[in-house]
């Protein structure tokens, strides 16, 4: 089983829509959280970093953690073309863990 | 957010030939950098964790004498991909982790290598 699960879509939604994207995890240890953004050829860029269970808001992006099911989300609210990506997860068990356990990312594309 | 730059994005070269890459931290000093492979439309592989002044450790089934790293510098981490063949064609992702012990990377721009 992989550390860190991620359904690879593509997923395809029309703009203003609300997107949702998830992760799920085997490490129950894991406590930093982060979503990345990876636009084609480009390096992923951090979207959201999150601490333990709870939720995080930044603009139209809502980062949620529920440890006890070891399960997070990434909304996205009006989803605009702009969006269209490929949405990394990536968790860790320390604040200055070497490593980041990555999901397969989602390829999501957001249609005018 | 703190800033890492690949050079060079892209770059194609013959096979048997070597190519290195390069992996700045711009605005922080990272004694640690980290070195990706992508496949198309698959999640990245971490190959090898770079190390400032010390030897590279890498991840299993990694060619090291292959895939050679060095961190001359706080700033500074190079990826060459030596007597490249074409299945070493991919997309390599450097990282650095955050300053002051926060657990979020900076990823660089990444380099498309085409051998032919």
């Amino acid at each position: 089983q992989k550390e860190v699960e991620q359904d690879p879509g593509p997923l395809s939604v029309p703009e203003g829509a609300i997107v949702s994207l998830n992760c799920t995890y085997s490490n129950s240890a894991f406590q930093y959280f982060m979503w990345y953004r990876q636009y084609s050829r480009k390096g992923p860029e951090l979207l959201m970093y999150t601490y333990s269970s709870g939720n995080k808001e930044d603009g139209r992006f809502t980062a949620q953690v529920d440890k006890s099911s070891k399960y997070i989300s990434l909304f996205i609210r009006d989803s605009q073309p702009s969006d269209s990506a490929t949405y990394l997860c990536a968790m860790s068990v320390y604040a200055g863990a070497n490593n980041l356990f990555f999901g397969t990312g989602t390829r999501l594309t957001v249609i005018p | 957010g703190a800033v890492v730059s690949q050079h060079p994005s892209w770059v194609i070269c013959k096979s048997g030939t070597s190519v290195k890459i390069e992996c700045r931290s711009l605005d922080f000093q990272a004694t640690t950098m980290f070195w990706y492979r992508q496949f198309p439309k698959q999640s990245l592989m971490l190959m090898a964790t770079s190390n400032e002044g010390s030897k590279a450790t890498y991840e299993q089934g990694v060619e090291k004498d292959k895939f050679l790293i060095n961190h001359a510098s706080l700033t500074l981490s190079t990826l060459t991909v030596t007597s490249a063949h074409p299945e070493d064609s991919s997309f390599y992702i450097c990282s650095a982790r955050s300053p002051q012990g926060k657990p979020e990377a900076f990823f660089g721009q990444g380099t498309r290598l085409t051998v032919v």
